[in-house]
């Protein structure tokens, strides 16, 4: 299956901050997908970028698939942003391979 | 439209019994994936349906079993449950590949 390198475990900042999660992938990328785990358990789609750039609202992600990598961008923090973060590939119909995870704490 | 709904939310099990897990994707959704989340292992995919078949299955034992139905909505089952099949079951429905997958909220299962 793919591999799914993410970067970095875990990250705490101060609400207003901003920060950059990692993902690489071992294989070629065709269906990549970012994720948020609230505290509750629910994930959350935030992109479908299987290339290019895309913003939304504070967030923004990016994916150079030449290089089998990808960026997601959270600028001015919130606690509500607090959580668990994926990225996931997939390489057949929906058999996405995830990430360990970036586990992020936003303190007020 | 309403989300990717799952049934029950928890579910509390003895070793050796078998288990029936619930799914009924977005509108209009065709295909259904099952993944595992535990702390040990992280998410895993388990299988996926799309129009009533099984289109791709991860890597677990036979126990682990699915089916979907006509109307997309699909169960999961688990027999001769193990101490180590405690875990969150997450069900996704996406259009088709290379579209958003979207989760639901997930059944919490608990073997004692």
């Amino acid at each position: 299956g793919i591999q799914v390198e993410q970067s970095p475990p875990d990250l705490i900042l101060q609400e207003g901050a901003n920060s950059t999660l990692r993902c690489n992938f071992s294989d070629s990328v065709n269906n990549l997908q970012w994720f948020h785990q609230n505290p509750w358990g629910q994930l959350i789609n935030l992109f479908y970028i299987p290339s290019g750039t895309k913003q939304n609202g504070r967030l923004s992600a990016t994916t150079v698939a030449t290089e089998r990598y990808s960026l997601l961008y959270i600028s001015s923090s919130q606690t509500t942003d607090s959580g668990v973060y994926f990225c996931a590939e997939s390489n057949t119909g929906n058999q996405f391979y995830f990430g360990t995870g970036t586990s992020l704490t936003v303190i007020p | 439209k309403a989300g990717v709904t799952q049934t029950p939310r928890y579910l509390i099990k003895t070793r050796g019994q078998q288990v029936t897990l619930s799914c009924s994707p977005i509108s209009g959704h065709r295909s259904v994936s099952w993944y595992q989340q535990t702390p040990g292992q992280g998410l895993q995919f388990l299988f996926e349906y799309f129009s009533e078949t099984q289109r791709n299955k991860g890597n677990f034992p036979g126990r682990f079993s699915g089916r979907q139905f006509s109307n997309s909505r699909s169960e999961m089952n688990v027999s001769t449950l193990e101490l180590g099949d405690s875990a969150l079951y997450l069900c996704a429905s996406s259009d088709q590949w290379n579209s958003p997958l979207h989760f639901g909220n997930g059944t919490r299962l608990t073997v004692t």
